[in-house]
């Protein structure tokens, strides 16, 4: 356990669903991070989050919307997926903006029908 | 377009022997840069952090970094089966003021054979 948790671990969504995955974190760090893990592909940086300021926001489709209401919860709400964004979203926290270490929850494997 | 490069294997090594891992980055602002390990199925799970140029002790586990080279790498001594997962290669950079993000590898599926 790396202090940081995510649920759910697993989930399955119609294109029309609206679902949230939520991410907390106990390392009393004040950054933190949504990724993107599809196959093949290297981890993909969504957004970043500072002392609750979003502060990166890497060209993410609006269907994906951030919410970090304090320094220790971290949302994603979705709604009107695609097939393609089926993958494992990972969450991450670390102190200040990330050049320390980041550490990663367990990820929720996303499918998308 | 900021780029970390990694082989993507498989590198397939014995057991006991030493399991040497590369990886390139093209950003010369970076200043940070991490190892992890990830078991199939599972999350990264940070091994390593090196931020000055030599080597990094830790346990089995030895990290060098030459930023001259853009290069880093991992060497991991007396490989074990339980070692057999993909390492990915991450590197640090400013994002502008005092925020900074990670650029990850594809990763380099490492087979430690009994």
């Amino acid at each position: 356990e790396t202090g940081v948790t995510q649920t759910p671990r697993h989930l399955v969504m119609g294109m029309t669903n609206k679902k949230s995955l939520k991410c907390e974190q106990h390392l009393g760090h004040n950054a933190m991070y949504w990724y993107k893990q599809s196959a093949k592909k290297p981890l993909e940086l969504m957004f970043v989050y500072n002392f609750k300021e979003q502060t990166e926001n890497n060209s993410v489709p609006s269907r994906f919307s951030p919410e970090c209401p304090n320094s220790s919860h971290l949302f994603l709400h979705l709604h009107t997926l695609q097939p393609e964004d089926s993958a494992l979203y990972l969450c991450a926290s670390s102190q200040r903006g990330g050049e320390y270490e980041q550490y990663f929850g367990p990820g929720t494997r996303l499918t998308v029908t | 377009q900021k780029e970390v490069e990694q082989n993507s294997g498989p590198l397939s090594v014995p057991e006991g022997a030493i399991a040497s891992l590369n990886c390139t980055y093209s950003d010369r602002g970076s200043q940070s840069f991490f190892w992890y390990r990830q078991y199939s199925g599972k999350s990264p799970e940070l091994i390593m952090s090196i931020y000055s140029n030599g080597d990094k002790e830790d346990g089995r586990f030895t990290a060098q970094l030459n930023k001259a080279s853009q290069y880093v790498s991992l060497l991991i001594r007396d490989s074990q089966p339980s070692d057999s997962a993909t390492y990915l290669c991450a590197s640090g950079e400013s994002s502008g003021g005092s925020n900074y993000k990670l650029t990850f590898g594809k990763g380099t599926l490492l087979t430690v054979n009994p």
